[in-house]
């Protein structure tokens, strides 16, 4: 199976702060790489897909980069609804795996 | 507008029985891809298992393999889950997903919003 582990597992952030999270797969995926986002007891959220597109609808301040084994995702200007747990997922190979999470907390 | 609804969650006994159902709308259910994925209280997402569009292809996660086996009606545009044998580390949120194109090695860009499964004495 493919490892997909996250860095950092939290961080703390003040708005209009730019914030990138690493997500890192155990053997190369190409570009085949997603990212979530998740609110407290709410369902994730598709936000970017082949690793820098992004889902429609999604605010241009995030943005994805990368490819093959290490893979980031950028806030530019964290905003006061960005405040969430993000999840990265690669769709390469079964089965599927997800990272563990980062958590975005306000500072 | 794409909506998925699950439903069929509920607690039941270790070594029970439970079958969940995902009532899809809003794009051609035949045409893409579906998962189930879960969360543990308190902790990250696990993929469970996918359906092509067809339902010729499905693959599950080892944990689940031969426990539970996923199928869908696509005349009745609903995706399901049979849950057999269940454990206490079974206990999450089910969330349905639908998948941009027919098989699974495509991005996940909707989700339902979850269904509660209890297994406990």
């Amino acid at each position: 199976d493919i490892q997909m582990t996250q860095s950092p597992s939290s961080l703390s952030a003040s708005v209009g702060d730019r914030v990138t999270i690493t997500c890192r797969a155990s053997q190369g995926i190409s570009r085949w790489l997603a990212w979530y986002q998740q609110k407290p007891e709410k369902a994730p959220k598709s936000l970017i897909y082949a690793a820098s597109s992004l889902q429609n609808g999604v605010p241009s301040r995030f943005s994805g980069s990368g490819s093959g084994t290490d893979f980031t995702l950028t806030i530019s200007s964290l905003q006061p609804e960005d405040f969430a747990t993000y999840y990265c997922q690669q769709y390469n190979t079964y089965p599927l795996t997800f990272g563990g999470g980062t958590k975005v907390q306000i500072k | 507008e794409v909506q998925l609804l699950e439903s069929g969650g509920g607690l039941v006994q270790p070594g029970g029985s439970l079958r969940l159902s995902c009532a899809a709308s809003g794009f051609t259910f035949s045409s893409c891809a579906m998962t189930w994925v879960r969360q543990a209280p308190g902790k990250g997402l696990q993929w469970v298992s996918v359906i092509s569009g067809s339902g010729g292809r499905t693959y599950y996660a080892d944990s689940v393999k031969g426990r539970f086996t996923i199928s869908r009606d696509n005349s009745k545009n609903t995706l399901y889950l049979q849950m057999n044998s269940l454990r206490a580390d079974d206990t999450a949120v089910y969330y349905c997903a639908k998948h941009s194109q027919e098989y699974g090695d495509s991005m996940v860009d909707y989700w339902g919003q979850g269904t509660l499964v209890t297994v406990s004495s």
